[in-house]
C-alpha cells in the first residue's frame, strides 16, 4: 500500500518570503500522480499543484512550484512571495495510474502554514 | 458553473442512529468519491462510485455504504453511528478516469 508522510506539522513564513514543505512517499509503482492540496479554514480543499510521475520537468503554477524527486520518493512544496492569503493546511496526495479510472487520494497528515505580516 | 455541493453543513446525531450525507457533482462530472478527515488529519478514502456502481472501497467497515443516482448524485449513509464516526465528510467529483478531483465544502458529523 502507497503511504504518504509529512514530517512538518507546522511550519511559518514571512510574508513576501519563500518557504518549503516537505512530503515523501512510498509505492512499489512506476506511473502515479502528485498532488498539493490546500484546505483553509473554510474546509474546502483546494488543488494547487499536480505532478506526473513520468515528466522529469518539476511543475510551476505562478508562485507554487515543486522539487519532484523521483528516486528518492520526494515531492516538496515551493510557495514564493508568501501572501497572507496563503495561511492553511496543506496536504501533499498519491494516485496510482495503474488502477484504471481509480480516483483514490492517499493524503499525508498535512502541514499547517502559517504566514506572518 | 456550480461546483460540488454537500448537505447538510453540519449534523449532530448520538450513538446509534444512522446518517445520510449528500453530495452534487461538479457540473459535466460522473464520478464520485467520499473521504473521511478526522480532526488533525488527512483524508481517508472511503468508496468512488462511477456508473451508479461502487468502484473501489478503502478500509472501511459495512457500516458506510453508498448510493450514486443516474443525475450523478451520490449519498454517503454511515449505520450505528459510533464516536469515531465524528469527523469531516468530504465529497470529490470528477471526470471517469481524469484528474484533478474537485472537493466540496464537507459536511461536519458530530456524534454525542
Amino acid at each position: 500500500a502507497q503511504t504518504v508522510t509529512q514530517s512538518q506539522p507546522e511550519m511559518s513564513v514571512q510574508e513576501a518570503e519563500t518557504v518549503t514543505l516537505s512530503c515523501t512517499y512510498d509505492t512499489s509503482e512506476s506511473d502515479y500522480y502528485l498532488f498539493w492540496y490546500k484546505q483553509p479554514p473554510s474546509r474546502q480543499m483546494i488543488l494547487v499543484i499536480r505532478q506526473e510521475a513520468y515528466k522529469q520537468q518539476n511543475a510551476t503554477e505562478n508562485r507554487f512550484s515543486v522539487n519532484f524527486q523521483k528516486a528518492a520518493k520526494s515531492f516538496s512544496l515551493k510557495i514564493s512571495d508568501s501572501q497572507l492569503g496563503d495561511a492553511a493546511m496543506y496536504f501533499c496526495a498519491y494516485r496510482s495510474a495503474n488502477q484504471g479510472g481509480s480516483e483514490k487520494l492517499v493524503f499525508g497528515k498535512g502541514t499547517k502554514l502559517t504566514v506572518n505580516p | 458553473d456550480a461546483g460540488v455541493t454537500q448537505s447538510p453543513t453540519h449534523l449532530i446525531k448520538t450513538r446509534g442512529q444512522q446518517v445520510t450525507l449528500r453530495c452534487s457533482p461538479k457540473s459535466g462530472h460522473d464520478t464520485v468519491s467520499w473521504y473521511q478527515q478526522a480532526l488533525g488529519q488527512g483524508p481517508q478514502f472511503i468508496f468512488q462510485y462511477y456508473e451508479e456502481e461502487e468502484r473501489q472501497r478503502g478500509n472501511f467497515p459495512d457500516r458506510f455504504s453508498g448510493h450514486q443516482f443516474p443525475n450523478y448524485s451520490s449519498e454517503l449513509n454511515v449505520n450505528a453511528l459510533l464516536l469515531g464516526d465524528s469527523a469531516l465528510y468530504l465529497c470529490a467529483s470528477s471526470l471517469y478516469g481524469l484528474q484533478p478531483q474537485h472537493f466540496g465544502d464537507g459536511t461536519r458529523l458530530s456524534i454525542l
